[in-house]
């Protein structure tokens, strides 16, 4: 278990360039979840995937926002146009769902990619 | 999903036992209960999740009483390390679901 990996970790800028982020879940997690978090504030959720599909959307994730887990394995974030606002710490996590119903295993974080808009 | 309410920051010393208590008022009968730590600049950390009375492991313990409407996390002689952000979380784990963290307890341990 080498846990979640994102990269890059930080990342500066300029408005209206476009980003992309990646993540490398834990290798046997078929759930993947996105988050972003500001300054002083809880995780925000933005979207999750089971293996491929990307199953629920927060109302926060702009259509300048796009998801992406082709292979269900690592998943890319990408902002379009990138704004002021979109300066935050965006988290991804994974977790083991079992498909066959019980208890499903709680969300193992990276340590996030900060972006910065200048 | 269940809106949770924790205090906004704790003060400790190290060697003290810390209880962190959350409510949940509106938890479901599906939902657990769950806490993560997060230090500066890192993502969140489990620690603990319960459903009902009493969860212990290496690092922490759960207290829910037999209403659910809160939960208690307790840390045993906290040390300086463990200066963070504690969130609990209220969730249906069992499918789909989006996780709602509060603003979480920023939890100061001094020498």
């Amino acid at each position: 278990d080498t846990g979640v990996s994102q990269n890059p970790r930080h990342k500066i800028t300029k408005r209206g360039q476009n980003v992309t982020f990646r993540c490398d879940p834990i290798s046997e997690h078929n759930r993947l979840y996105w988050y972003r978090q500001t300054l002083g504030q809880g995780p925000e959720f933005l979207t999750y995937f089971q293996n491929e599909a990307q199953l629920e959307k927060s109302r926060l994730l702009s259509d300048r926002f796009s998801a992406e887990r082709p292979k269900g394995s690592f998943s890319t974030l990408e902002i379009q146009r990138t704004e002021q606002g979109d300066s935050a710490m965006y988290l991804c996590a994974s977790s083991l769902a079992k498909e066959s119903g019980g208890l499903n295993q709680p969300q193992h974080f990276g340590d996030g990619t900060r972006l910065s808009i200048l | 999903l269940a809106k949770t309410t924790q205090p906004i920051s704790m003060d400790s010393y190290e060697g003290q036992e810390v209880n962190i208590t959350c409510s949940h008022n509106n938890i479901a009968t599906n939902d657990y209960i769950t806490w993560y730590q997060q230090f500066p600049s890192q993502g969140p950390r489990f620690i603990i999740q319960g459903y009902k009375t009493k969860v212990t492991n290496e690092v922490a313990s759960l207290f829910i009483p037999a209403d659910r409407k809160s939960s208690t996390l307790s840390l045993p002689r906290v040390s300086l390390s463990d200066t963070a952000v504690y969130y609990c979380l209220v969730g249906d784990y069992g499918g789909g679901f989006k996780t709602i963290f509060g603003a979480g307890t920023r939890l100061f341990v001094k020498a």
